[in-house]
């Protein structure tokens, strides 16, 4: 069965300094992974995805992610973090099938102090 | 705004009782998914509809039922709510089963259950 796990729940950074969330993959076959943020009382955000190509896929808000095949990861990054990025983010896998199902990871609460 | 509409932002009700959540998927949309947000179980995938039809279903519970109507709007039914189903519903759409493409979500519903 297709997965995402996102090893930590919380992630603490600097304004100013690079952020790496980090989310590790389990699927059958190729693997369709996203990333989306949650603001407090909101609904989610989509904030980009890997189908193919590039291993590096920028998104929106200055986000960017790394997909690595051989250590099954898709870690998010931004080169300097904004205290406005504080939320919650999660890593989602395509399920498998004609559906656009996604399965998403426990999600990992960003807090960027000033 | 994702152009995805749900109603009503916030429901309070007893246990025993029925409620509907309502969606609107974006224009053009053709699926809608719904997802139930609580703090123990992360975001858990309920149901998936496609143009009328059930595509996908997940671990929603037999309390709980939903549908897609001819224009393409859905409904989310518990009945013989329980304090456990308290809980942020989110609907999303996409615009076709079977391609990898994001989902778009709502701002959800949240759920209190006395």
């Amino acid at each position: 069965a297709q997965s995402v796990a996102q090893p930590e729940d919380q992630v603490n950074v600097a304004e100013g300094n690079p952020l790496t969330v980090k989310c590790t993959y389990s699927v059958s076959g190729n693997p369709y992974l996203f990333w989306y943020v949650q603001y407090p009382n909101r609904g989610l955000q989509f904030l980009l995805k890997y189908i193919t190509g590039d291993n590096l896929v920028k998104g929106s808000y200055g986000f960017e992610a790394e997909f690595n095949k051989s250590q099954t990861s898709f870690h998010l990054k931004k080169p300097s973090a904004l205290v406005s990025d504080s939320a919650l983010y999660f890593c989602a896998v395509r399920d498998i099938g004609a559906t656009n199902k996604l399965i998403f990871g426990t999600g990992t609460l960003l807090a960027v102090q000033p | 705004d994702s152009g995805v509409t749900q109603t009503p932002k916030h429901l309070i009700t007893a246990t025993g009782q029925r409620v509907t959540l309502r969606c609107s998927p974006r224009s053009g949309d053709l699926s809608v998914y719904w997802y139930q947000q609580s703090l123990d179980q992360g975001l858990q995938f309920l149901i998936q509809y496609y143009n009328g039809e059930e595509r996908a279903k997940g671990n929603i519970l037999e309390r709980f039922s939903a549908q897609q109507f001819p224009d393409l709007h859905s409904e989310l039914n518990l009945s013989s709510l329980e304090l456990g189903d308290s809980a942020l519903y989110f609907c999303a759409s996409s615009v076709e089963a079977g391609r990898a493409g994001e989902l778009f979500f709502g701002e959800g519903s949240r759920l209190t259950v006395l």
